[in-house]
Parts: C-alpha cells; structure tokens; sequence
C-alpha cells in the first residue's frame, strides 16, 4: 500500500530536549516537505527536498533541521524545542515538485 | 507577498444545498493550484490539481475551476459526508514551495 509514515503520532517533550521526527514514503517519490498545521493559519511549510542530498527551507525554517540521505526518508530535527513549537506537524511527499501530495497521519507535539 | 485567501471561514449547509467556496491567491507565477479535503484528526486527502485558467475537474459532487486570480469548488447537492476541511494550496513558479490558504470549514446537516 501506497503510503507516508510518520513516527511518532504523539509527543510531548520538555523545553531544550532534542528530538526527531520521523517520516518514510515508499512510492518512490522525489519530493518531500514538513508542514506545521496551527489553527487559523493553516498549513506551513517548514522545510522542503527535491531529491538526495538537496533541501531547501520553506515559510517558516526557523528552529527546524532536515537531513534526506535516503530518497524515502525525510526527518524532521528539533535541536532545542520551545513551546512556540507547539503543533501538529505533517510530512508529505510528491512524484515531482508540483504535482499531488501524499500527506502522513500527523504527529501532534507538545513542547512544555 | 505570496498570499492564498480561502472564503468563507465556515460554511453551514442543508444537505442538497449547492454552494461553492472561494480560494483567491496573489502569487508570482502559478505552477499548479491543488484541492485537499482534510477530515479532524488526519493528515490531508488530496482532490484535484489545476495548471491553467479555464481548466476545470469533476470528481463525484464536487468540481473545481480555475481563473487567472482564483480557483472555486462546487459542492453539488452535498451529503453529510462531505463535511470537512477544504484546504486550497498554490505551487509557485519561483522557489518550489507550496502555499496553503487557511481552509474552509465546511458543514453538511441531514
């Protein structure tokens, strides 16, 4: 089955503690992004990769790292999350750049 | 600024009450405008994509059309099913990200 895999789908951390989300297609896709989802303001973009090796910051990079080593992995760093991180996060994948998404089922972080 | 401007906020309907919603966007070159439905607690459901104006897409009730400035979806005779969140996003020509507007919240009583 065709599908986006996010780890975990819960998450609740403390202020400074480093952690890693991660996210894992297995269509073979070559574009992959985060997106933050809060209410109000929809869904942002955070970081984006066109292929291996190549990424590029989205809307609102700041506080987020991402590394794509593999073509199907695509994870998502925080190195000192703060409470301004509070979100529902969501990574995507796509054939090419603009064509359709395939989302994952959400991990909803909770930094205190 | 790059800038997609989803209407109305909400949207309560009858069910078998046609409506449409509004996706309106000011951005630097189009090169693709997408609808996704996205149900509470899950990640969004892609439906359509467009690439140019005059261009229009049919899945069951609802039908989706694009102009130079703004896209709608037509929910035709809708069914309580149908209620969700229609989320809007527009690729842009420069830079190979992805904008989404805000979302409707859409509604659908039997």
């Amino acid at each position: 089955e065709a599908q986006v895999t996010q780890n975990p789908r819960y998450l609740i951390t403390v202020t400074g503690k480093k952690l890693t989300v991660t996210c894992s297609q297995n269509m073979n896709h070559e574009y992959m992004s985060w997106y933050r989802q809060d209410p109000g303001l929809g869904l942002r973009q955070i970081y984006y990769s066109m292929n291996v090796e190549v990424t590029d910051k989205g809307d609102v990079p700041e506080g987020y790292k991402v590394s794509r080593k593999e073509k199907r992995n695509f994870p998502l760093i925080l190195e000192s999350p703060s409470p301004n991180q509070t979100s529902l996060y969501f990574c995507a994948s796509s054939f090419m750049a603009n064509t359709e998404a395939f989302f994952g089922q959400g991990t909803r972080l909770t930094v205190v | 600024e790059d800038q997609v401007t989803q209407s109305p906020e909400a949207l309560r309907l009858q069910e078998g009450e046609s409506s449409s919603l509004n996706c309106s966007y000011t951005v630097s070159g189009l090169r693709g405008l997408f609808w996704y439905r996205q149900d509470p607690g899950k990640g969004p459901e892609f439906l359509f994509t467009l690439y140019s104006a005059g261009e229009e897409k049919e899945k069951e009730r609802l039908k989706a059309t694009l102009t130079k400035k703004e896209s709608f979806l037509h929910i035709t005779a809708p069914k309580p099913e149908d209620s969700a969140t229609y989320l809007c996003a527009v690729f842009m020509e420069y830079g190979n990200k992805l904008v989404f507007g805000a979302g409707t919240i859409l509604r659908v009583k039997s």
